[in-house]
C-alpha cells in the first residue's frame, strides 16, 4: 500500500517564478492538507482539501493556491515567489473513520529553494 | 487561540539513557495529541497519538500520556538508541470530521551518542 507520494522531492527557483507541487494522498484517503515548514522550525498549516474545494486554510496569502482532483490528488501553486517562500513543502492525508477525523499522515515533501 | 510549546532543544543523550521531551498545549475542548518524527532530509512521521484525557499512546519504546489537568502530553522513552537521533514534534488537532488542522510546537532535536 503506497504511502503519501509528493513530487518532485527538489526544485530550484527564481524570485517572481510561480511553481507547482503535487501530491497522491495515501490509498482510501479523500482529504489532503499542505504544510510549509521553514529551517528549523515546525510545519505552518497552508490548507485543506476536501471533495475538491478548499476546507480549511492557514494564514498564507493568496498567492498560495491549490486544487484537488477528483483522484484526490492535489496541488500546492505559489505564484510570485519570494525568497521567503523558501521551503520543504509537507502534504498529509487523512480519511474520515467513524465521522471524525483520522490521523494525518504525511509525505516526503518537496524542498524548493527561491534564489 | 491553540497553540503547542515544547522543550528547547537539542537534547543530548548518551545511549541507553532515558529520555523526556515535555510539551504543553493550549486548546479548547479536547483536541487530540500526536507525537511526530523526522530524520534528517525526510518528512514527518506519526510515532504516537493520544485522543482522550487518560490515554495513553505507544509505539517503539516511546510513551506519552495525554493530561488534561496539566494540558501536557510529554514524550518518554526508558532506553535511548543512537537511531533515535531525530527530531521531535508534538501537535494538536482540533476541529470536528475532515476540518481539523495540525498545529504543531517548534520542534526538538535530540542527539544520541554511543
Amino acid at each position: 500500500d503506497a504511502g503519501v507520494t509528493q513530487s518532485p522531492t527538489h526544485l530550484i527557483k527564481t524570485r517572481g517564478q510561480q511553481v507547482t507541487l503535487r501530491c497522491s494522498p495515501k490509498s482510501g484517503h479523500d482529504t489532503v492538507s499542505w504544510y510549509q515548514q521553514a529551517l528549523g522550525q515546525g510545519p505552518q498549516f497552508i490548507f485543506q482539501y476536501y471533495e475538491e474545494e478548499e476546507r480549511q486554510r492557514g494564514n498564507f496569502p493568496d498567492r498560495f493556491s491549490g486544487h484537488q482532483f477528483p483522484n484526490y490528488s492535489s496541488e500546492l501553486n505559489v505564484n510570485a515567489l519570494l525568497l521567503g517562500d523558501s521551503a520543504l513543502y509537507l502534504c498529509a492525508s487523512s480519511g474520515r473513520q467513524g465521522g471524525t477525523q483520522e490521523t494525518q499522515y504525511f509525505g516526503p515533501g518537496t524542498r524548493l529553494l527561491v534564489l | 487561540g491553540n497553540s503547542v510549546t515544547q522543550m528547547e532543544g537539542p537534547v543530548t543523550l548518551s545511549e541507553e539513557a532515558f529520555l523526556t521531551i515535555n510539551c504543553t498545549y493550549t486548546a479548547t475542548g479536547y483536541p487530540s495529541l500526536f507525537w511526530y518524527v523526522q530524520y534528517p532530509g525526510e518528512g514527518l512521521q506519526l510515532l504516537l497519538k493520544a485522543t482522550k484525557a487518560d490515554d495513553k499512546g505507544s509505539n517503539k519504546g516511546f510513551e506519552a500520556t495525554y493530561r488534561k489537568e496539566t494540558t501536557s502530553f510529554h514524550l518518554e522513552k526508558g532506553s535511548v538508541q543512537v537511531s533515535d537521533s531525530a527530531v521531535y514534534f508534538c501537535a494538536l488537532v482540533h476541529g470536528s470530521g475532515n476540518t481539523g488542522k495540525l498545529i504543531f510546537g517548534q520542534g526538538t532535536t535530540l542527539q544520541v551518542k554511543p
